[in-house]
């Protein structure tokens, strides 16, 4: 069974900064989703990636294959950037297209 | 892009009733819906994969005659949640993986919060 581990587990920090959230698996995958959960609940996927690196406006995804570790960065953070980040593995050896996600980081981003 | 509905987005209702809770995927044709679970503060679990027009596979320890789900066609999968107890409340999240996308490929809807007073 794929572990996923996710760090920190909560973060704080000032508007403007420079984010980084991680995440480790323990078996080899064929992809690896980053999502955000805004208060309210709903889940929208930021990334898809299996391999190098992926940017979307301030936010950047890598992924190293080898290491079994990806991260997500957000520059020039905002208030509006608060949420849970979430990682979730795609598990090939769960038999079907099964995602298991990790714990989750909770981002809080001050004005 | 891909749309995921749900509906509704919360509900309340009386211990001992049914709900049912609607996914759609909006402009995309959906062959596999996965339907989720997720207990405050805690991370999403699977608790079900629904196929377009079979039945749907249940994860171990998931209740396939309390948690009825029904994917009856491309667009649509139902969860219903029969005679309804308070340890039932939870935020339920379906995704869709679009028709013809690799298996990686999931769209997530925005989720439905039930409370079972």
């Amino acid at each position: 069974k794929n572990e996923v581990e996710q760090s920190p587990q909560n973060l704080t920090a000032q508007e403007g900064e420079f984010i980084t959230i991680n995440c480790s698996y323990s078996v080899g995958i064929s992809a690896l989703h980053w999502l955000q959960q805004h208060p309210g609940g709903g889940i929208v996927s930021l990334f898809m990636l299996s391999s190098g690196k992926k940017k979307h406006g301030r936010l950047i995804a890598t992924i190293n294959i080898q290491e079994k570790h990806s991260s997500l960065h957000i520059t020039a953070s905002h208030p509006r950037d608060s949420a849970v980040y979430i990682c979730a593995v795609v598990d090939p050896w769960g038999g079907s297209e099964k995602l298991v996600f990790g714990k989750g980081t909770k981002l809080t981003v001050n004005p | 892009g891909a749309v995921v509905s749900q509906h509704p987005s919360w509900v309340i209702c009386k211990s001992g009733t049914s709900v049912k809770i609607e996914c759609r995927s909006l402009d995309f044709q959906a062959t596999t819906m996965f339907w989720y679970r997720q207990f405050p503060k805690q991370s999403l679990m699977l608790m079900a994969t629904s196929n377009e027009g079979s039945k749907a596979t249940y994860e171990q320890g998931v209740e396939k005659d309390k948690f009825l789900i029904n994917h009856a066609s491309l667009t649509l999968s139902t969860l219903t949640v029969t005679s309804a107890h308070p340890e039932d409340s939870s935020f339920y999240i379906c995704s869709a993986r679009k028709q013809g996308s690799s298996f990686d490929t999931q769209y997530f809807g925005p989720g439905t919060r039930l409370t079972v007073l």
